[in-house]
């Protein structure tokens, strides 16, 4: 599987926009780039993907670059329920029809009122 | 709004016992997925489902554990024995399909403590 590389840990305040980045220096051509967010106590939610162009919907803009070596995920205006581990997920292929979902470690993001 | 329901929320069981989580998927989702996620790590597949066949149990700890959905809609995983190193969140998802831009949907898992 190919890996996703994500900070630990980042901090934001409550109304400005957040970018959390992610590499994945090794992603195949078939491989999407997914994120997911996971509050506490609560199941993974899906966030945004895309496979080569930047992409946004209600929740946040996913920003692609050119090589799709590295991807960012943008919240435009954090709010205090924003506050989760955010995951980058290579969603690659794995046989037949199926596209593998795994999870790395994720970023934590804590958002400052 | 469907969601996948997972049933209990909270277990505790003892070393050796048998336990067992109960998931059912978002009506007409063909994939379901179970996951295991261990406090402070993300969730690790451990099986997936296209319909009632496994598509993906390459981490699943086959001498203890099962997984089964036998008429495609609903699906059971269970442990046994349970051991000290099984207490974690088990978590059911459920999609469309397996395709690479497909969004799946997470239950809200089972809490499981082996003492």
């Amino acid at each position: 599987d190919a890996k996703t590389t994500q900070p630990n840990s980042m901090e934001s305040n409550e109304e400005e926009p957040v970018h959390l980045p992610c590499n994945h220096s090794t992603i195949s051509g078939t491989d999407y780039i997914h994120w997911y967010r996971q509050l506490p106590s609560q199941g993974p939610e899906y966030v945004i993907h895309g496979l080569t162009s930047n992409v946004n919907n209600r929740m946040a803009s996913l920003a692609i670059a050119e090589d799709r070596k590295s991807s960012t995920l943008i919240l435009h205006r954090a709010t205090l329920r924003d506050a989760a581990v955010y995951y980058c997920i290579l969603r690659g292929f794995s046989g037949g029809s199926n596209y593998k979902l795994t999870f790395g470690k994720g970023t934590l993001l804590t958002v400052n009122p | 709004e469907a969601e996948v329901a997972q049933s209990p929320r909270y277990k505790i069981t003892e070393k050796s016992q048998a336990v067992a989580f109960w998931c059912d998927p978002i009506s007409g989702h063909a994939t379901l997925y179970w996951y295991r996620q261990i406090l402070g790590q993300g969730p690790e597949l451990l099986v997936q489902f296209q319909d009632e066949s496994v598509v993906d149990d390459s981490q699943l700890p086959k001498d203890r554990f099962s997984a089964e959905r036998l008429k495609g809609v609903d699906s059971t995983l269970k442990i046994q024995p349970a051991e000290l190193g099984d207490s974690a969140m088990y978590l059911c998802a459920s999609s469309l399909g397996a395709g690479g831009g497909t969004e799946a949907f997470f239950g809200q898992g089972t809490r499981l403590t082996v003492v």
